[in-house]
């Protein structure tokens, strides 16, 4: 149980595009997700936490208006990288949760986005 | 500032050789502190989850424990698909609101299993 589907798992693209990712909770109903970037060999930093209905509460230094989020339904978020630059270039993750206490989140199996 | 510090950065073991990871936390009231494996290429693969001081969980050759300041993970007898970057996230109880679920990451240790 608990499967977190990510689409794309690989983008390349050129600089100035948008580009959108799709993160999908395949057999539950995710109130809450979140979303990831991780640098090679760092950890992940949490870039905004997405809630069904409402608007993304963005981490401190992320541009809200660079990285679009919208939760629309429990099973469906969305990142989109707004006119990307190589400095967006990186491994974006997702992962879903129900917003019960102590629930673990299950994390989809990331997006490499490369812009040329 | 909730922080998770990890080491070993990297830890190379022989097969059988058994050993332990160290996730060091400081947070503002533990809600629960959470081991993931994460495989090259791959998003984290939860292992499990711990509450309170004292506790303790297993899976096949893993065990982790908790205390009031850091949690292992030991290893038994590992095996070459035990490879992986083992990741350590503290989730603080002050954590409510827009901010619900959210999880601070250490930076992982990437073991290496030699058969």
């Amino acid at each position: 149980g608990a499967v977190v589907s990510q689409h794309p798992s690989w983008v390349i693209c050129k600089s100035g595009t948008s580009v959108k990712i799709e993160c999908r909770s395949l057999d539950f109903q995710a109130t809450t997700m979140f979303w990831y970037r991780q640098f090679p060999k760092q950890s992940l930093m949490l870039m905004a936490t997405s809630n069904e209905g409402s608007k993304a509460t963005y981490e401190q230094g992320v541009e809200k208006d660079k990285f679009l989020i919208n939760h629309a339904s429990l099973t469906l978020s969305t990142l989109t990288v707004t006119s990307a630059h190589p400095e967006d270039s990186s491994f974006y993750i997702c992962s879903a949760s129900l917003q019960v206490l102590n629930q673990p989140q299950h994390f989809g199996d990331g997006t490499r986005l490369s812009i040329l | 500032e909730d922080q998770v510090t990890q080491s070993p950065e990297a830890l190379r073991l022989q097969e059988g050789e058994s050993s332990s990871l160290n996730c060091s936390y400081t947070v503002s009231g533990l809600r629960g502190l959470f081991w993931y494996r994460q495989d090259p290429g791959k998003g984290p693969e939860f292992l499990f989850t711990l509450y309170s001081a004292g506790e303790e969980k297993e899976k096949e050759r893993l065990k982790a424990t908790l205390t009031k300041k850091e949690s292992f993970l030991h290893i038994t007898a590992p095996k070459p698909e035990d490879s992986a970057t083992y990741l350590c996230a503290v989730q603080a109880r002050g954590a409510g609101g827009t901010s619900y679920g959210k999880l601070t990451f250490g930076q992982g240790t990437i073991l290496t299993v030699h058969p």
